[in-house]
């Protein structure tokens, strides 16, 4: 069965940096594009990012352009977002999820951001 | 950016009654590329729907949408017990592949 586990979140200063990961099974991972979508506490759902099959194709979210980075890597079948200059206001759960419409979603890693 | 807009912000129904909630899109939706999604509390949400109306695999038949356009309905026509929870509307038309503030759906 699809499964899709992240890891990497924990707490960072402001303006610190974090990887994120992602450890996809289940599917072919090199067929399907890949999104990333965070969920401050208490709030709603927010599309970051998603990345093409191959690498060459990449879309992020204004809030986070230039600060985070979507990356993958379709022989280890993980997908990655290098978070850098964090604030305050990334503090979320992030979760990875499979294709542009979000069919399967990972249970989440959570980031605080926090001095 | 597509801004869309759930409505209503919150609901209050019994098991058994029918309920449709509304997603209205600021731009119409390129080949009703929208989604709808339920998260229950602590866990990450689920696929319901997409392209408007196809269900997702392992939905069940209760669950139904429809629209295009701007406007788009979930409808669930007999609720059950696990059905309370948190409903969001997505579109992933045109990039930023925004969703909506939610519709809180919960025990009466």
């Amino acid at each position: 069965q699809v499964q899709l586990v992240e890891s990497g979140g924990g707490l960072v200063k402001p303006g610190g940096s974090l990887r994120l990961s992602c450890a996809a099974s289940g599917f072919t991972f090199s067929d399907n594009y890949m999104s990333w979508i965070r969920q401050a506490p208490g709030r709603g759902l927010e599309w970051l990012a998603y990345i093409s099959t191959t690498s060459g194709f990449t879309k992020y979210a204004d809030s986070i352009k230039g600060r985070f980075t979507i990356s993958r890597d379709n022989a280890k079948n993980s997908l990655y977002l290098q978070m850098t200059s964090l604030r305050v206001e990334d503090t979320a759960v992030y979760y990875c999820a499979r294709n542009l419409v979000n069919d399967y979603w990972g249970q989440g890693t959570l980031v605080t951001v926090s001095s | 950016e597509i801004v869309l807009t759930q409505s209503p912000g919150t609901l209050s129904l019994s098991p058994g009654e029918r309920v449709t909630l509304s997603c209205r899109t600021s731009q119409s939706i390129s080949n009703n590329f929208l989604a709808w999604y339920h998260q229950k509390p602590g866990q990450a949400p689920r696929l319901l729907i997409r392209g408007a109306s196809s269900r997702a695999t392992g939905i069940p038949d209760r669950f139904s949408g429809s629209g295009s356009g701007t406007d788009f309905t979930l409808t669930i026509s007999r609720l059950e017990p696990e059905d309370f929870a948190v409903y969001y509307c997505q579109q992933y038309g045109s990039s930023p592949y925004t969703f909506g503030q939610g519709t809180k759906l919960e025990i009466k």
